[in-house]
Parts: C-alpha cells; sequence; structure tokens
C-alpha cells in the first residue's frame, strides 16, 4: 500500500506571497492532519480534515487554512507569508475513527522558505 | 494542556550498545495512547512503537521496546543492539484523540561505528 505523498518537497516564496501544499493520505484513510516543525517551536498541530471538514484545529492564525476533497487528499493553504513560515510542513493520514489508537502515518514533508 | 517532555536533547552512543530515550507526559485523561516517532536526516517521520494507557505490559517491537510508568507519566524507549541506521531524531507523542499529536522537543539519537 502507498504511503502518504506530498507535493512539492520543496518551496521558496517570497514575503506576501501565498503558497499552497498538497497531501494524498494512504488509500482508506479518511483523516489527514497538519503539522509546522521549525527548529524553535518543534512539531506543532495545525489542523485537521475528516470527511472533507476541518473537524480539529491548533493555534495558528486564519493565514493557515485548508481544505480536503472527497477522496481525501488535503491541501493547506498559508496566505501572505511572513519569515516566520519558513518550517518543514508535515502531513500525515490515518483511518480517522477520533479515538486515540488511531496511528498517524506521515508524508515526507514539504520544506517552504520565505524570503 | 497536555505537554511532553524529552529531557535528552542529544545521545551519542556506539553501535551494538543499548540506549534508552526519556519521555515524560503531563495529561489528566484517563484513556490515551503514546508513540514514538524516529525522523531518519532523510525527514520522513517514521512510527517505531506505541502503547496503550490501559495496558501494563510493555510494548515490544524487534529491538524497540518501552518501559511505560503510567503513575509517574514515564514512557521511555529502549533500543537493544544499536544499528548505524538507528541514527535520526527521536520524539515521544501523546494522541488522547481528536487526531492531534502532541509532541516532545525531541532527542537527537547518534549511533557510532
Amino acid at each position: 500500500k502507498a504511503g502518504v505523498t506530498q507535493t512539492p518537497r520543496y518551496l521558496i516564496k517570497t514575503r506576501g506571497q501565498q503558497v499552497t501544499l498538497s497531501c494524498s493520505p494512504i488509500s482508506g484513510h479518511r483523516s489527514v492532519s497538519w503539522y509546522q516543525q521549525t527548529p524553535g517551536q518543534g512539531l506543532q498541530f495545525l489542523f485537521e480534515y475528516f470527511s472533507e471538514t476541518q473537524r480539529n484545529k491548533g493555534n495558528f492564525p486564519g493565514r493557515f487554512s485548508g481544505r480536503q476533497f472527497s477522496n481525501s487528499r488535503s491541501e493547506m493553504n498559508v496566505s501572505t507569508l511572513e519569515l516566520g513560515d519558513s518550517a518543514l510542513y508535515l502531513c500525515a493520514s490515518s483511518l480517522g475513527s477520533g479515538r486515540a489508537q488511531d496511528t498517524q502515518y506521515f508524508g515526507p514533508g514539504t520544506r517552504l522558505t520565505v524570503l | 494542556a497536555q505537554t511532553v517532555t524529552q529531557s535528552q536533547p542529544e545521545m551519542s552512543v556506539q553501535e551494538a550498545e543499548t540506549v534508552t530515550l526519556s519521555c515524560t507526559y503531563d495529561t489528566s485523561e484517563s484513556n490515551y495512547y503514546l508513540f514514538w516517532y524516529k525522523q531518519p536526516p532523510s525527514r520522513q517521520m517514521i512510527l517505531v512503537i506505541r502503547q496503550e494507557a490501559y495496558k501494563q505490559q510493555n510494548a515490544t517491537e524487534n529491538r524497540f521496546s518501552v518501559n511505560f510508568q503510567k503513575a509517574a507519566k514515564s514512557f521511555s524507549l529502549k533500543i537493544s543492539d544499536s544499528q548505524l541506521g538507528d541514527t535520526a531524531m527521536y520524539f515521544c507523542a501523546f494522541n488522547q484523540g481528536a487526531q492531534k499529536l502532541v509532541f516532545g522537543q525531541g532527542t537527537r539519537l547518534t549511533i557510532n561505528p
């Protein structure tokens, strides 16, 4: 079974631009979660989508948004990029039961650099 | 709020040695899962092992095992017969549901030949 895929793997943008990242979950997984990883803040939860609905949200500004399609693929968008948005963005998929035992499987990440 | 603490930012051992990575967490919940993830230099986060809070038996996966002390809120990872391929960042993570993992800051483990 294919793993979680993320595109693109690398992105370079300038301040003020917007960016869209894509994530395809493992087949049969209905939940997609997004995390931001930075050296200073570590791994932080952005949001989770299940059945095309945002089910949970972390403590990030409204510039960070996402959506999920009927095939469970998900995109996240960051508008008006700031230097501090430079990070590795990780996507994780799971079955989506909402229970604690739902193991999340991660993609390789998208490295975003904001200049 | 749930928190996860990994007190060892870096560790280094020789190949074939045994190493233990520490993790403590704070929660008022009774039902939750704990995970160890490994992130090699290639950056792909890989699940190493998981433990259900209700199970007293410690989880084991080949050379990887955990020491879960629920009362102490401690969840350490033991790697036996360490190999060069074990070199990676190791993250302890907590999940009480809601598909939201709370991660520790990570331990950078280096296995030396």
